[in-house]
């Protein structure tokens, strides 16, 4: 089972709105990402979390705040946002191990539209 | 820093063969890793090299040299639903980054 799945699929939100994006994965992966991708682009990466921890912010700006509860829950928290902010966001995970977990799996995204 | 070019867009009939290439620039990576995604889709994992030499998994093949700083992705018997966009991806040695190519975008036509 190599499912990762995310909610909302379609958000439409007003740049005042506060609104969160979720995803889950039920793998016992410990490595979780957010990747930004506008259309004909490739996935952009925006955050990583390993071990429950913030390992990486690719200079994401503060109105975006992503959040890990546990290590099976990732959260991406909207506030503020800007009409160039719409895209497709995708959480995505990876197995920790020295062997393997060099395959990431994606959820099927979240559909952003700011308005 | 990390780089992987692909070509924007190849165009191919049904039942053909496709190779899609995938240069880089990066000082370590653990393994080359293809995704399909369509339109409107998330990506989806197809293949990964994690040694030189070539990988096959049904009608999709994928091929890295890391001497030559070079990988491809080879379908075979084309279908109309291989098109979509393909990329290749690197996860950086000593970090989490997972890094996607620029990505090819695949017309099958009938």
């Amino acid at each position: 089972d190599t499912e990762v799945t995310q909610t909302p699929k379609h958000l439409v939100m007003g740049m005042t709105n506060k609104k969160s994006l979720k995803c889950e994965q039920h793998m016992g992966h410990r490595a979780m990402y957010w990747y930004k991708q506008k259309a004909k682009k490739p996935p952009e990466l925006m955050f990583v979390y390993s071990y429950e921890k913030l390992s990486i912010n690719e200079s994401v700006p503060s109105r975006f705040s992503p959040e890990c509860p546990n290590s099976s829950l990732l959260n991406l928290h909207l506030h503020a946002l800007q009409p160039e902010d719409s895209a497709l966001y995708l959480c995505a995970s990876r197995q920790d191990s020295a062997t393997s977990g060099n395959t990431i799996y994606f959820g099927e995204g979240s559909w952003l539209t700011v308005v | 820093g990390q780089s992987l070019e692909q070509p924007s867009e190849v165009t191919a009939v049904e039942g053909a063969i496709v190779q899609i290439n995938c240069t880089y620039q990066t000082s370590g990576f653990y393994g080359l890793s293809w995704y399909q995604q369509h339109d409107g889709g998330a990506p989806t994992f197809l293949s990964y090299n994690a040694l030189d030499g070539l990988e096959e998994t049904g009608r999709f093949s994928s091929f890295l040299s890391r001497s030559d700083s070079y990988g491809y992705l080879l379908l075979q018997e084309l279908q109309m639903k291989d098109s979509a966009s393909y990329f290749c991806a690197v996860r950086d040695i000593g970090t989490y980054k997972y890094i996607f190519g620029t990505g090819t975008r695949l017309k099958v036509l009938a």
